[in-house]
């Protein structure tokens, strides 16, 4: 079955900085990669996806990259705002199967003014 | 509130006790997923309906726990015999069929403290 690493477990950066989070997968049939946001008490929400057709995509602050050949894909957030603190995790899926996600462990971001 | 409702949000039960949780997933949603999150942890599947079809179980779900979705609309999840072990948060995710919608939207998810 798929399985999803993600590094770092907690990231700290100073307001302004980027910040950038790290998953690889083990499944080559996986073929959509969503980012979920999770604040403290709240439910996960989507930031940003990617499929595995596509190399990088973009939105705002928020980009995501995906390396098919080496099975992994990236999270970057630039110029980073206290809101952004929050737990980020990443997951994989077959979307032609049941579509179930693989998410990774999560990583803590704290955003220091 | 057009999203995926979960019901109740808190339970607190005794070892040994049975507890049955709610999902209401986005009306037009054909696929529901359960997770369960513990404590620093990413969501792990649980199971997966299309429309009222149970078509995946994961090993995480013993015998002890049972879904349903009976007329392909709200789902429950059930556990007898609760032990400290099932503490988590229990999540409920609906999403469209693929090609239309790979997105999952979460719900608020219901939290079980086993005592």
């Amino acid at each position: 079955g798929e399985n999803v690493e993600q590094h770092p477990s907690t990231l700290s950066v100073q307001e302004g900085d980027s910040a950038v989070i790290k998953c690889t997968y083990s499944d080559s049939a996986s073929n959509y990669f969503p980012w979920y946001k999770q604040e403290l008490g709240k439910r996960p929400q989507l930031i940003i996806d990617i499929r595995s057709n596509v190399g990088e995509k973009k939105d705002q602050r928020i980009a995501v990259t995906l390396n098919k050949t080496a099975k992994h894909f990236s999270l970057h957030i630039t110029e980073t705002q206290p809101e952004d603190s929050a737990v980020y995790f990443c997951a994989a899926s077959v979307t032609d199967s049941w579509g179930k996600f693989q998410f990774g462990a999560g990583t803590q971001v704290v955003v220091t003014p | 509130d057009t999203g995926v409702s979960q019901d109740p949000r808190h339970k607190i039960t005794k070892r040994g006790q049975n507890v049955t949780f709610r999902c209401d997933p986005i009306s037009e949603h054909n696929r529901l997923y359960w997770y369960r999150q513990t404590l620093g942890q990413g969501p792990e599947f649980l199971t997966y309906f299309q429309n009222e079809a149970q078509l995946e179980k994961s090993r995480l779900l013993s015998d002890r726990f049972s879904a349903e979705r009976p007329k392909g609309s709200f789902s429950t999840l059930e556990i007898q015999r609760t032990e400290q072990g099932d503490s988590a948060m229990y999540l409920c995710a609906s999403s469209q069929l693929a090609p239309r919608g790979d997105e999952q939207f979460f719900g608020p998810g219901t939290r079980l403290t086993v005592l």
